[in-house]
Order: C-alpha cells, then structure tokens, then sequence
C-alpha cells in the first residue's frame, strides 16, 4: 500500500500562500493523491484530489511532480480560518470492490494573524 | 442537505455494556466506512462497506462489529467495549467509483470507564 509523509507541523502568515508538501513514493499509476483538512476534532472536509495533472478548485490547488512521487497543496490566501490538520492521502486499490483509504498523521497548519 | 449524522455525539460507558452508534447519510452512497482518531496515531479505518450487505475490514476492526442491512445506515456495535476504545469516531461515505471525495460525519466522542 502506497504511505505518505508530511511535515508535523507548518505555520503560515495571514494573506499568504501556504504550501503544503507530500511524499508519495512507492505510488502507483492508478492510484489518486487526495488531500483533507480537519479543523479541531470536526469531521475531516474534502479539499482537493488529483491522478497526474495540477488541479485547481475554489479551496486550492493541487500539484503533483511528474513522477507523482510528491504533490504540494496550495492555499493561495490563507485565512486564520485554514488553521487544521492537512491530511494527504493516497487511494489504495483500483476494484471497484476494494476501497481503502489510510490517514497518516496529516500537518498540522497553523495561520497566523 | 447532504450530509451524514451521527449519533449519539458523546458517550461515556464502562467496560462490557454493549453499545452501538449509529450512521446515516441521505446521499445514497454505496461506500461506507468507520474510523477512529486517536492522538498521534492519525485516522485508522476500523470497517467499510462497499454496499448493502458486503463489509469488510480495515486496518483495526478488533473488538467492532458492523452491518449493512441498509444503504443509508451503516451501524457500529461495540459488543463488549473496553477502555482501549475511548476514541473519537467518524463514518464517512461516498459514491462508489474509481475516484470521489469521503463525506465525513461529525464525530463521536466515545469514552470506556
């Protein structure tokens, strides 16, 4: 199963863009990069997820290296409102009878004023 | 509005007193899943189902039990609940395919005296 590595923590100046790294090595060419936040012990909220290309939606922007082995999450303007866990993941199994899906210790972003 | 309820939100019960939370999504999802949060160790996922009457485990199903007899129901019994159980809860689901964000739930906050 494909694992990912994240930086524990990050901090962030308020207004700016906050980047946040993922390690995905051992990924495999059918497998999806997602990206989930959880802000204080809420459930986690979908952000953003992608298979080869960037991808950009009303949250953020997703970039993933061409060989798919790291992505890097953009908030283009954070708020003291993205202050969360950020959680990066990887889809295990391409079956539609096989879903997995493995959390890791995710980054802890912090926004500050 | 589209969303998945939990309940209850907080428990707190003794070791051995059979329990069940409850899930529901009105989405009509075929996939979905229980985790558990607990400090450092990230999101584990405990069941999922991939549709009515088909469940499987994952990565802590020790001590679970779970059913499917609903598409929009997917409860998680503690049969015999011990201490090591205290830990937030979340049931997540989504539409089955090769790609597609979890919806999570907001979480329930079990406690085991």
């Amino acid at each position: 199963d494909a694992k990912t590595t994240q930086p524990p923590s990050m901090d962030c100046a308020e207004g700016r863009a906050a980047n946040l790294p993922c390690n995905h090595s051992t990924i495999s060419g059918n497998e999806y990069v997602y990206w989930y936040r959880q802000i204080h012990s809420q459930g986690p909220q979908y952000i953003i997820h992608g298979l080869k290309n960037n991808e950009t939606n009303e949250m953020a922007s997703l970039i993933i290296t061409e060989d798919r082995k790291s992505s890097t999450l953009i908030l283009p303007h954070a708020t003291l409102r993205d202050t969360a866990v950020y959680y990066c993941i990887v889809r295990v199994g391409v079956k539609t009878s096989y879903d997995k899906v493995i959390f890791g210790p995710g980054t802890s972003l912090s926004v500050i004023p | 509005e589209a969303q998945v309820t939990q309940n209850p939100r907080y428990l707190i019960t003794v070791t051995g007193k059979k329990l069940t939370v409850t899930c529901s999504q009105n989405m009509n999802h075929e996939y979905m899943s229980w985790y558990r949060q607990d400090p450092g160790l990230g999101l584990r996922q405990i069941y999922y189902s991939m549709n009515v009457e088909v469940t499987d485990k994952g990565d802590v199903p020790e001590g679970y039990k779970v059913s499917r007899k609903e598409k929009r129901n997917f409860p998680l019994i503690l049969e015999s609940p011990s201490p090591n159980q205290t830990s937030l809860y979340f049931c997540a689901s989504k539409r089955q395919g090769v790609s597609g964000e979890q919806f999570f739930g907001p979480g329930t906050r079990l406690t085991v005296l």
